[in-house]
């Protein structure tokens, strides 16, 4: 059974400062997924990894994918308070016909002046 | 381009009342749709996909069901409301080649409260 865990679960950070967040999964797959969720609304696609040593880049976010470790990164570069949200990975499980996504639990990030 | 629907947005029900929820895609042919819940500050579980009018599968036991009545219409139903069927529902959809370079496009949401 596919799992996916991400840490922290938490994050609070100033303005300026930067961070990872680290996505783990337990069993092998090639695509990843990161995804953003504002407080009571609906998730926004934000990088799609489909390969080993995929890199993408938007703004102050980077993502990034090692399949052999079964890991992806979303580091945040000089954080500013419009990047407060949820932030959750997602990985295809190669189950079934079509293969579904299995969601992180999400981390929250909060983001200080 | 493609979009996305939901409705309603906000519902609030008594326990043990019916539920429906519809989502619909526009812009594009033989969707896979997907339901799924998110319970407060929680990550998503998904509860039903479809690959194809009348094609249902059931990821969770519950009492909740979908049906695809229309090619690109999906809905979430219950005869009888729990306290635990609360939450927010998030319709999705993708390509029907699956999951690729495109991620999963997800609705607006409906929130559900049981009282």
């Amino acid at each position: 059974e596919l799992k996916v865990e991400q840490n922290p679960l938490f994050l609070s950070m100033q303005e300026g400062k930067n961070y990872t967040i680290y996505c783990n999964y337990s069993t092998t797959s090639d695509r990843l997924y990161w995804y953003r969720q504002d407080p009571g609304k609906s998730l926004e696609s934000l990088f799609v990894l489909l390969s080993n040593g995929a890199v993408k880049q938007e703004g102050r976010l980077m993502a990034s994918l090692d399949t052999k470790a079964r890991l992806s990164t979303l580091h945040i570069t000089a954080a500013v308070h419009d990047l407060s949200a949820t932030y959750f990975c997602a990985v295809v499980s190669l189950g079934g016909s079509q293969g579904n996504l299995i969601f992180g639990k999400g981390t929250k990030l909060s983001v200080k002046p | 381009s493609q979009t996305i629907h939901q409705w309603p947005a906000t519902l609030v029900q008594p326990v043990g009342s019916p539920l429906s929820l519809e989502c619909t895609v526009e812009g594009t042919s033989n969707p896979n749709l997907y339901w799924y819940r998110q319970a407060a500050g929680r990550g998503l579980q998904l509860l039903f996909y479809s690959v194809g009018i009348g094609q249902i599968s059931s990821e969770v036991p519950q009492n909740l069901s979908a049906s695809r009545p229309q090619d690109r219409q999906f809905i979430l139903s219950s005869k009888k409301l729990l306290l635990s069927d609360s939450g927010f529902y998030l319709c999705a959809w993708t390509p029907r080649t699956g999951l690729g370079s495109q991620p999963q496009h997800f609705g607006d949401g409906t929130r559900l409260s049981i009282l």
